[in-house]
């Protein structure tokens, strides 16, 4: 039972467009959410989260937007640019369970020149 | 560099060995989390330490366990290996013991091969 979902593996953007990278869940306890981007032969690095009460958290270049009706958040990177090219990891916790963080599978963002 | 060190970096072994996993927390954090990541997968979580004691157990074979030390490095050990338990392993720490939403910092991982 997949509680959090990332239905695109992989995603091609041309470098100076947007990227957006979607993730849906299951779960309406959910109530905090993070992305994650991971390199090659590396752990993933955190980028950036929103809590369950706002619909927006935004730091630089990358924005989260958090739909609670429809129980979906995407990432936002304007502009994308070579070095954004990672895989990108939704997770979601929950209050209840000690904030145990539950991850999508992942998307793969590739920027082309 | 997370601060958070794992090692080995690559391990291969055969079926039905026993092997063990390091990590070592960046300086102040006191949880430390293991994660597995089988291949083209999501991170599954396995168990979560604080302060030494056991936090939080998530799909964690009974084949697995895991301790953190006073020094609150930490230890995975993986028992009577199956070829599925093939995968990357993964050790992240956070400063205090998730009650907050504290952000975890990964370490690279240590790659497990069964042959």
């Amino acid at each position: 039972d997949q509680q959090v979902k990332q239905n695109s593996p992989s995603l091609s953007v041309q470098e100076g467009r947007i990227s957006i990278l979607n993730c849906d869940y299951t779960n309406s306890m959910f109530d905090y959410f993070l992305w994650y981007k991971k390199y090659p032969a590396e752990g993933p690095t955190f980028l950036i989260s929103i809590s369950s009460i706002k619909d927006k958290n935004e730091d630089g270049r990358f924005t989260v937007f958090l739909n609670k009706s429809a129980k979906h958040l995407s990432l936002h990177i304007v502009p994308s640019q070579p070095g954004d090219s990672a895989v990108y990891f939704c997770a979601a916790s929950e209050m209840d369970s000690n904030y145990q963080l539950i991850w999508g599978a992942g998307t793969k963002l590739i920027i082309k020149p | 560099d997370s601060g958070v060190t794992q090692t080995p970096k690559h391990l291969i072994t055969a079926t039905g060995q026993r092997v063990t996993l390091r990590c070592s927390p960046r300086s102040g954090d006191l949880s430390v989390y293991w994660y597995q990541q089988s291949l083209d997968q999501g991170l599954q979580f396995l168990i979560h330490y604080y302060n030494g004691e056991e936090r939080a157990k998530g799909n964690i074979l009974e084949r697995f366990s895991a301790q953190q030390f006073p020094d609150l490095h930490s230890e995975l050990n993986l028992s009577s290996l199956e070829l599925g338990d093939s995968a990357l392993y993964f050790c992240a720490s956070s400063v205090t013991g998730g009650l907050g939403t504290d952000t975890q910092y990964f370490g690279p991982g240590t790659r497990l091969t069964v042959l």
